[in-house]
């Protein structure tokens, strides 16, 4: 089993849609958890940035973690065509002085006007 | 304020041949990294520095080369280019070790190698 899961999609859906992006995650010392957006011919850019288990608001954005369940999601509200891009979740530890960052496959999606 | 600028932003190389990318960052970040990017692969660790004269091999190393001579710049360098190496480059910073604080990145070097 990979350490971070991300269906690779492509996911499309209509403008005002509610996205539900998800990752799944086999190792329970990842503390740390992100999502980037990432558009066409451009670098990521962080979006989301949690470190405890619960939901963290942001506008449209909301990001939720499960660590019992192992188990990220990315919430976007009123989806708009501006929101298609590619969005990787990435999830971090420190533990016995070793660091690691892991970042998902990217899941495109496409928000049709 | 540019941020993190990459150069060149798109070469085509022959097998065998060298070259050099540049990142450079005006944020004053300690921590600098290269990733490259492949359909199906995701972003992985090529090299990182978490300073001024330092480097580590990260998940993929082999291949490459990195110098930190400058704080600002952090150069990747190709030896002799192998098509496995058709890639899309990124390099990013963080203030601090990636593992706690947010990365920044650069727009990328698009590179293929014939």
């Amino acid at each position: 089993q990979k350490e971070v899961e991300q269906d690779p999609g492509p996911l499309s859906v209509p403008e005002g849609a509610i996205v539900s992006l998800n990752c799944t995650y086999s190792n329970s010392a990842f503390q740390y958890f992100m999502w980037y957006r990432q558009y066409s011919r451009k670098g990521p850019e962080l979006l989301m940035y949690t470190y405890s288990s619960g939901n963290k608001e942001d506008g449209r954005f909301t990001a939720q973690v499960d660590k019992s369940s192992k188990y990220i999601s990315l919430f976007i509200r009123d989806s708009q065509p501006s929101d298609s891009a590619t969005y990787l979740c990435a999830m971090s530890l420190s533990q016995g002085g070793s660091e690691k960052l892991v970042f998902g496959k990217g899941m495109k999606l496409t928000v049709n006007p | 304020n540019a941020g993190v600028t990459q150069t060149p932003k798109f070469r085509v190389l022959k097998t065998g041949q060298s070259m050099t990318l540049l990142c450079a960052q005006d944020m004053n970040h300690e921590y600098m990294y290269w990733y490259r990017q492949d359909p199906g692969m995701g972003l992985r660790l090529i090299h990182y520095s978490v300073g001024e004269g330092t480097t580590a091999k990260g998940e993929v190393p082999d291949g490459y080369n990195v110098s930190r001579l400058k704080k600002q710049n952090f150069l990747l360098g190709l030896e002799s280019a192998a098509p496995s190496q058709t890639s899309v480059y990124f390099c990013a910073t963080s203030t601090q070790t990636q593992v706690s604080q947010p990365q920044h990145f650069g727009d990328g070097t698009r590179l293929s190698i014939l």
